[in-house]
């Protein structure tokens, strides 16, 4: 399994307004998930985006993949003090078995 | 469904006592993962099973921790002796063979003392 690097570590923006993450990994892959943790919770899959997908929503949530840039985003619109969390992206190989690997996470401060 | 359920959710020990974590996954689910959550080095996997066998136990950081999963709707993380560096949160995920996503219980937060 590989690990992706989320980008920034940290991010603080008032409410209302859209957060963007980015995630980079470095092999192929069938698809890359995202994951959200509020503090002292576990994680909470947020959506799943195929490798032949460029674009996907969930409602508030955008995500995008560049496969040539072995890169996505996360978008979350119209940002609330509910948002705030750390964020991690999970790039499932291509083949490979089943586990997943987190990195570091973004941590998102929705400021009221 | 209650979600995955993990058992304690807090546990402090002295150093040297036995450890036992449990995790009771979604009924249904054929894939279960034990994972360590700290600040510096982030979530760890241990150890995953499928189908309620071992398929990687690479993760585990010593012959100090040992996990089961007796049966399908039940597995047990087993640390001896527990470590002051031992303390970390420890998460639980179960997932099915054809939905990728996991769903993770709320952690059980072990410090040792």
């Amino acid at each position: 399994s590989q690990q992706g690097e989320e980008d920034p570590q940290a991010l603080s923006i008032q409410e209302g307004e859209n957060a963007t993450m980015n995630c980079s990994y470095k092999t192929s892959i069938n698809n890359l998930q995202w994951y959200r943790q509020n503090s002292g919770r576990g994680l909470v899959h947020l959506i799943l985006i195929r490798s032949n997908e460029r674009e996907k929503h969930s409602g508030r949530l955008r995500v995008t993949l560049d496969t040539s840039k072995k890169s996505s985003s996360l978008l979350i619109t119209a940002s609330r003090a509910a948002d705030t969390a750390s964020y991690f992206c999970a790039p499932r190989s291509s083949g490979s078995a089943r586990q997943l690997t987190f990195g570091s996470g973004t941590q998102l401060t929705v400021l009221p | 469904d209650a979600g995955v359920i993990q058992s304690p959710r807090h546990e402090v020990t002295e150093m040297g006592q036995e450890v036992t974590l449990r995790c009771k996954p979604i009924s249904g689910h054929d894939y279960l993962f034990w994972y360590r959550q700290t600040m510096m080095r982030g979530l760890e996997l241990l150890i995953y099973f499928n189908n309620n066998v071992p398929i990687d136990d690479s993760g585990m950081p010593e012959d100090r921790f040992s996990a089961k999963m007796p049966n399908a709707s039940f597995s047990t993380l087993k640390i001896q002796p527990s470590e002051p560096r031992d303390s970390a949160v420890y998460f639980c995920a179960s997932s099915l063979q054809d939905r990728p996503g996991y769903t993770f219980g709320s952690g059980t937060r072990l410090t040792v003392v």
